[in-house]
């Protein structure tokens, strides 16, 4: 069946930080893959989508691009912020045998951001 | 526009009681879907409605039910209620249930404590 894999934390940066969060994923056919971001106390919001191979998804700095290739979708930005302390959780979307879709998480990354 | 809705925020129960979520969808969305989300995990997906229909189902037990109202508001019911089912309950809407993909947007949850 379909799944998510990504790497556990928490990943700790100080301020202005390169980050990577590896996310890679297993799969039938050819899933739209996401990056959520989590609040604490929060529900989760979407953060960027990619729908097919090689497209880039990007939001408020962050980027990730799917590979088919290497099944991967890593979260990346340049420079983190405070701001940006968070769980963020890759997901991809799955056709049911019914036509439906539904979306399987990864077990979520904590990012802790220092000043 | 109001996003996805839910309530309670919190709810407390003891074991072997029965428990009602209920979400109210983006406006214009008609397709609802419910996670649950454990502690330090992503969110599972739960089933999903769609025309008043559970439409597709996840590994959970008959214990856990739900209903779609003619105006696309949602509950979920949780019967004989156990330690485990402690978690935050994610509802997610979304429109039409084709072989799209249709972006999903969560709520900020229910957060239930099973003593």
């Amino acid at each position: 069946g379909n799944s998510v894999t990504q790497m556990e934390g928490p990943v700790t940066l100080s301020e202005e930080a390169f980050l990577t969060i590896n996310c890679t994923y297993t799969a039938t056919g050819y899933p739209s893959l996401f990056w959520y971001v989590q609040y604490p106390g929060e529900g989760l919001q979407l953060l960027l989508k990619a729908t097919k191979a090689d497209d880039k998804g990007s939001n408020k700095g962050f980027e990730a691009t799917y590979r088919k290739e290497t099944t991967s979708f890593h979260l990346e930005k340049g420079s983190v912020q405070v701001s940006d302390s968070a769980v963020y959780f890759c997901a991809l979307s799955g056709r049911m045998n019914t036509g439906f879709q539904k979306l399987v998480f990864g077990t979520g990354t904590r990012l802790l951001v220092s000043p | 526009d109001a996003g996805v809705t839910q309530s309670p925020t919190h709810l407390i129960k003891t074991r072997g009681q029965q428990v009602t979520l209920r979400c109210s969808p983006k406006s214009g969305h008609d397709t609802v879907s419910w996670y649950q989300q454990a502690l330090g995990q992503g969110p599972q997906f739960i089933f999903q409605y769609y025309e008043e229909e559970e439409r597709q189902r996840g590994n959970f037990p008959d214990r856990f039910s739900g209903h779609q109202f003619p105006n696309y508001s949602s509950e979920l019911n949780v019967n004989a209620l156990l330690l485990g089912d402690s978690a935050l309950y994610l509802c997610a809407s979304s429109l039409g249930g084709g072989p799209s993909y249709n972006e999903q947007f969560f709520g900020p949850g229910t957060r239930l404590t099973v003593l």
